[in-house]
């Protein structure tokens, strides 16, 4: 099936560790995202990426870090830097079907960190 | 950035009821779309429109791009509808850039 995948579905860290949340999709989508949502809240943007070996900066990327090796995957670290990591990260591609250019979203990964 | 709008914040309807939820943007834009994050956290696509209006079943869509704003009417709500509701646009740079309002909180009660 076509689709994303996170994994996992609920993480728990340590304070202090890093932690890498993965995003795969098959959807042979060229641009790729991180969204952090919080309880109560909307989505905000974390990082992107328009093509594989390029990524930009959203308006939290403080603390956060990703790479786009392969157009599948987009993985996303959570640094000790980051001084709230506990929330809701959702993953999501974009791209051409038919006549939209649509964004579409992962199941998302929990994440508290104690 | 741009800055997107949603409202009202909070909707508490009976079943069979219909509702306007509406979306305004700051800045001209590329594309809009509609989502619903079910209580499992999935956000479901419901509707492309950067302008025009569409229809899927008890669910339509308008957007006048002209005025910067969007509307999603659902009628005769039923219980299954609950949940947020969330408007995502990208500016007409066309970066890929999309960014999302706070969302729509939607209660049906039966």
């Amino acid at each position: 099936d076509g689709g994303i995948t996170q994994s996992p579905k609920y993480l728990f860290r340590k304070e202090g560790q890093n932690v890498t949340l993965s995003c795969e999709q098959n959807l042979n989508h060229d641009a790729m995202y991180w969204y952090r949502q919080d309880p109560g809240q909307g989505l905000r943007l974390i990082y992107y990426s328009q093509i594989v070996n390029d990524f930009q900066k959203g308006d939290i990327a403080e603390g956060y870090s990703v790479s786009r090796e392969k157009k599948e995957s987009f993985p996303l670290t959570v640094t000790s830097a980051q001084k709230n990591p506990t929330a809701f990260y959702l993953c999501a591609s974009r791209g051409w079907a038919e006549s939209s250019y649509e964004q579409y979203f992962g199941p998302g990964t929990r994440l508290t960190v104690t | 950035g741009i800055q997107v709008e949603q409202s009202p914040p909070d909707l508490i309807l009976q079943e069979g009821a219909n509702s306007t939820l509406r979306c305004n943007f700051s800045d001209s834009v590329n594309n809009l779309q509609w989502f619903h994050q079910n209580p499992w956290g999935q956000l479901i696509n419901l509707f492309y429109i950067p302008s025009g209006t569409k229809q899927n079943g008890r669910l339509s869509a308008t957007t006048v791009a002209t005025e910067r704003y969007s509307l999603l009417y659902i009628s005769s709500s039923q219980t299954t509808d609950s949940g947020v509701y969330f408007c995502a646009v990208e500016r007409s740079n066309n970066n890929n850039d999309m960014r999302f309002g706070a969302g729509t909180r939607l209660t049906v009660k039966p």
